[in-house]
C-alpha cells in the first residue's frame, strides 16, 4: 500500500506567496523525486534528489532530500497562477525498485 | 521526438467488455510502467517491464494482463472491464532500472476510462 504521505493535501493561496509541501515515510528511501501533473496530462518531473542533505533548485522551486531519508520538501517561492497543478512526491528505496508515490498536494492559486 | 504516448484518451465499457490500452514511447528507454490514478490516491503500479521481453507485476496486477510488443510498445489488457477499474491509466518509461537519474520516468498524458 501507499507508504508517502504528503501534505497538506491541497493548498489556495494568493499569487506572489511563498508554497511549503512535504513528503514523510516512515521506512527509508534512497531517491526521492518530485512531480507536477497539470489538468488533462501526465505527470511532469521536477526535481529529482539523490543525496540524503541534497538541496536542489530548479527557478522558483527547491526541493530538499531529508537527512533522515524519511522525509522531502518542495518550496515554491513568489507562486504565479500557471503553477496550479498536483504535486506528487515519489520515492524510490534502492536502484531497480519501483516508485512509491505520494497521494499528491493540489495547489490553486488566486491571481 | 512526441515521448510516451497513449491510446485512446478516453473510453468508455460497459461491465465485462474487453479493451487494450496502448503505449509507444520514442527515447529508446528500456523500461516501461503502467499505473492507475485514482482520486487521493497518487499513483499505484499496476506491471512494469524492466526491459524487452520482461513484464512483471506491480502493486495492484489483478484483473489486468501486459505486453511488451517490442522496445517501443507495451500495452495493458482489460479482459473483462469492471466499474471497479475506472480510474485514469499512465504509462511511464525510463532509460533503464539500474538507479539513479536513469531510472527517472516519463509519463504519457493519460487514458481516461469509465466502466459502466
Amino acid at each position: 500500500g501507499q507508504q508517502l504521505n504528503q501534505s497538506p493535501q491541497s493548498m489556495f493561496i494568493q499569487e506572489g506567496e511563498d508554497v511549503s509541501m512535504n513528503c514523510t515515510s516512515s521506512s527509508i528511501f534512497n531517491t526521492w523525486l518530485w512531480y507536477k501533473q497539470e489538468p488533462g496530462e501526465g505527470p511532469v518531473l521536477l526535481i529529482a534528489l539523490y543525496k540524503a542533505g541534497e538541496l536542489t533548485s530548479n527557478g522558483r522551486l527547491t526541493a530538499q532530500f531529508g537527512i533522515t531519508r524519511k522525509d522531502s520538501f518542495l518550496n515554491i517561492s513568489a507562486s504565479i497562477p500557471s503553477d496550479v497543478g498536483i504535486y506528487f512526491c515519489a520515492g524510490q528505496k534502492n536502484a531497480g525498485n519501483m516508485l512509491t508515490f505520494g497521494g499528491g498536494t493540489r495547489l490553486m492559486v488566486k491571481p | 521526438n512526441a515521448g510516451v504516448t497513449q491510446t485512446p484518451k478516453f473510453q468508455v465499457l460497459k461491465t465485462g467488455q474487453s479493451m487494450t490500452l496502448q503505449c509507444a514511447q520514442d527515447m529508446n528507454h528500456n523500461s516501461m510502467y503502467w499505473y492507475r490514478q485514482d482520486p487521493g490516491m497518487g499513483l499505484r503500479l499496476i506491471y512494469y517491464s524492466a526491459s524487452e521481453g520482461t513484464t512483471d507485476k506491480g502493486e495492484v496486477p489483478n484483473g489486468y494482463n501486459v505486453s511488451r510488443l517490442n522496445k517501443r510498445e507495451f500495452s495493458l489488457r482489460l479482459e473483462s472491464a469492471a466499474p471497479s477499474q475506472t480510474s485514469v491509466y499512465f504509462c511511464a518509461s525510463s532509460e533503464t532500472l539500474t538507479g539513479g537519474f536513469s531510472d527517472t520516468q516519463y509519463f504519457g498524458p493519460g487514458t481516461r476510462l469509465t466502466v459502466l
